[in-house]
């Protein structure tokens, strides 16, 4: 079964910019989705189809995706971006959900 | 508003079962893809099954053959049937819609699940 892997934390300083990597084969030429989630809390779609945000999510929220590994980015990080982040994707192949490892972000 | 409402968790023994329920309100369960979701404490989300607009379900490995997806149009609900249940099944279980039936754009606030040895 496919397999996405992410680092367990990351930890950035308030202002500086969060990259969370999540590695899976030829993940490139899938569409992969982000989110966040707070401790107690449901998730929240950050970025969804690599790039894409749902409104209400501010601009320092981005994606990218290549070759075997997709990327979120926070930029200008904020003490209320401290959370748990996972990737997401759709495998074709198993008709399955898979979900990414995880990552917590901690602001310094 | 669109509002997932999950019920019927619990404090089950090994073996056992459990329906959960999810209420919906402000879209119809029959035109989305819809899915549950669970989370162990203290650990990541895992995909548990999801079920086609045009009612075709599959079932993350993990609970294949023991649990089964469902809904009830008239009752807009969705139900999650689990049966034989594992001390590892526990988690608290999230109902979620699917957008373009790849990711999650609405969730419940998740309902727990104990399974007891």
């Amino acid at each position: 079964s496919y397999v996405l892997t992410q680092p367990p934390s990351v930890s950035v300083a308030p202002g500086q910019t969060a990259r969370i990597p999540c590695g899976g084969d030829d993940i490139g030429s899938k569409s992969v989705h982000w989110y966040q989630q707070r401790p107690g809390q449901a998730p929240v779609v950050v970025v969804y189809d690599d790039s894409d945000r749902p409104s209400g999510i501010p601009e320092r929220f981005s994606g990218s995706n290549s070759g075997n590994t997709a990327t979120l980015t926070i930029g200008r990080v904020e003490a209320g971006d401290e959370a748990d982040y996972y990737c997401q994707l759709w495998d074709s192949a198993s008709d399955h959900f898979v979900f990414g490892t995880g990552t917590k972000v901690t602001v310094l | 508003e669109v509002q997932l409402v999950e019920s019927g968790g619990g404090l089950v023994q090994r073996g056992g079962s459990l329906r959960l329920s999810c209420a919906v309100s402000g879209f119809n369960v029959r035109n989305d893809y819809m899915s549950w979701v669970r989370q162990a404490p203290g650990k990541g989300l895992e995909w548990v099954a999801v079920i086609y607009s045009g009612g075709g379900a599959y079932y993350a490995d993990s609970v294949k053959g023991r649990f089964t997806i469902s809904r009830h149009n008239p009752e807009n609900t969705l139900f999650l049937q689990m049966n034989s249940l594992r001390v590892e099944d526990t988690a608290v279980y999230y109902c979620a819609r699917l957008k373009t039936g790849e990711f999650v754009d609405q969730w419940g606030q998740g309902t727990l699940v104990t399974v007891s040895s």
